[in-house]
């Protein structure tokens, strides 16, 4: 059972428009919500991250959105960049053992960026 | 900036050897997480050290222990290795109760 759903395998946005990257999640217990960028052969690396207590967090060109009644995330990265390509994971954690707050992925989505 | 540190980076192994992966936190981050990434698959969460303890466990093997030592680095063991633990592997870590995990480059472990 996926509890963090990321639909959209792929996504194609020309440089300098809006990408948007959505992402949905099933357990309500879930309380902190995580942007991951990864390329090939690397690890994933933190882009940005919200509280379920925010509908908001802003860093530069990235801003992510929750919508905790329909379980929902979005991802929005104005304008994009071709360097942006690459792919996305949504990450969700919520309160477990002993101060440990291990994630829940999603299977993540490509996205490329055209010039 | 440091980052976490993993090795090694790839690995190649035969069905039923035994495996062993490092993984270094940042500086000052006594946390530790293992994920394992199956192909075209999301990062699965392992297993979890704070100081030492076993913090949280996930889907991880029996065939699989790990430990945090004084130095705050961990060990991955997987021991009677299938084909099925080919995956990559990653360690994330964190100071006490951050919610941000900062990931290493993973270890590429292949089992033929």
């Amino acid at each position: 059972d996926q509890q963090v759903k990321q639909n959209s395998p792929s996504l194609s946005v020309q440089e300098g428009r809006i990408s948007i990257l959505n992402c949905d999640y099933t357990n309500s217990m879930f309380d902190y919500f995580l942007w991951y960028k990864k390329y090939p052969a690397e690890g994933p690396t933190f882009l940005i991250s919200i509280s379920s207590i925010k509908d908001k967090n802003e860093d530069g060109r990235f801003t992510v959105f929750l919508n905790k009644s329909a379980k929902h995330l979005s991802l929005h990265i104005v304008p994009s960049q071709p360097g942006d390509s690459a792919v996305y994971f949504c990450a969700a954690s919520g309160p477990s053992g002993a101060g440990s707050y291990q994630l829940t992925f999603g299977k993540g989505t490509k996205l490329s960026v055209i010039p | 900036a440091a980052g976490v540190i993993q090795s090694p980076r790839h690995l190649i192994k035969e069905k039923r050897e035994t495996a062993t992966l490092k993984c270094y936190p940042i500086p000052r981050h006594d946390t530790v997480y293992w994920y394992q990434q199956g192909p075209g698959q999301d990062p699965q969460f392992l297993i979890s050290f704070y100081e030492k303890m076993q913090s949280d466990k996930g889907s991880i093997p029996d065939r699989f222990s790990a430990q945090q030592f004084s130095d705050y680095h961990s060990e991955l063991n997987m021991s009677s290795l299938e084909l099925g633990d080919s995956a990559l592997y990653f360690c994330a870590s964190t100071p006490r109760g951050a919610e941000i995990q900062y990931f290493g480059a993973g270890t590429r472990l292949s089992v033929l």
